[in-house]
């Protein structure tokens, strides 16, 4: 079983709707949870940490369910800005490997 | 907003040739990776640095690949004898380790290309 899978994707969504993406990690020892952007050629920038209590930014919504080992990130009224790869992201502890899924790539639509 | 900065963003090279790649992490970070993404691929664990050693690595590490931190500043990764597989774009990053929240948190810098003809 692979540590982090997300959805294959891709999702194309128009303005306006709101996407949600699931990822599921192996590793039950996992301590910190992130949601990273990719733009295409560039690097993973941070979107948001994924709290156990769930957390909200804007229009962004991530869950983290510590029994099913499973991680959301929910976007809502999307923006052509947005288009992007979103990468589910989860670490053991301080100096260990940063463990990245492969990535669901959204485009929306105008 | 403190930043890592890799040099150079991109480098063709010859197979069999050593390459340096190198990167200043934000100054008061304390941990340090190199990461690699293929074309079209995921990101991928090469090693993580600490304290003047290797606190972790990864299958994809072997002996051609080397890191050093060889004065406060710079932290560079090395693969002594390129092959056409090593075509990648390679991430530095670094973390800080207060322990704050929030701290755990990656930073990247822009990356480094690399072709290897």
């Amino acid at each position: 079983r692979k540590e982090v899978e997300q959805d294959p994707g891709p999702f194309n969504v128009p303005e306006g709707a709101t996407v949600a993406f699931n990822c599921t990690y192996s590793n039950s020892a996992s301590q910190s949870f992130f949601w990273y952007r990719q733009d295409c050629r560039k690097e993973p920038k941070l979107l948001m940490s994924v709290y156990s209590s769930g957390n909200e930014d804007g229009r962004f919504t991530a869950q983290l369910n510590r029994a099913s080992q499973y991680i959301s990130l929910l976007i809502r009224d999307s923006k052509l800005s947005d288009s992007a790869t979103y990468l589910c992201v989860v670490n053991i502890g301080y100096g260990q490997n940063f463990v990245f899924g492969p990535g669901t790539r959204l485009s929306v639509l105008p | 907003e403190p930043e890592v900065t890799q040099t150079p963003s991109h480098q063709v090279t010859q197979m069999g040739q050593e390459v340096i790649l190198r990167c200043v992490p934000i100054s008061n970070h304390l941990y340090f990776y190199w990461y690699r993404q293929i074309l079209g691929q995921k990101v991928e664990f090469l090693v993580s640095f600490y304290n003047n050693e290797i606190s972790e690595k990864s299958e994809i590490f072997d002996d051609q690949f080397s890191v050093e931190r060889p004065d406060g500043s710079n932290f560079t990764l090395k693969i002594r004898s390129t092959k056409l597989e090593d075509s990648a774009m390679y991430f530095c990053a670094s973390t800080s380790s207060t322990g704050a929240s929030g701290a755990n948190v990656l930073t990247f810098g822009a990356g480094s290309r690399l072709t290897v003809l």
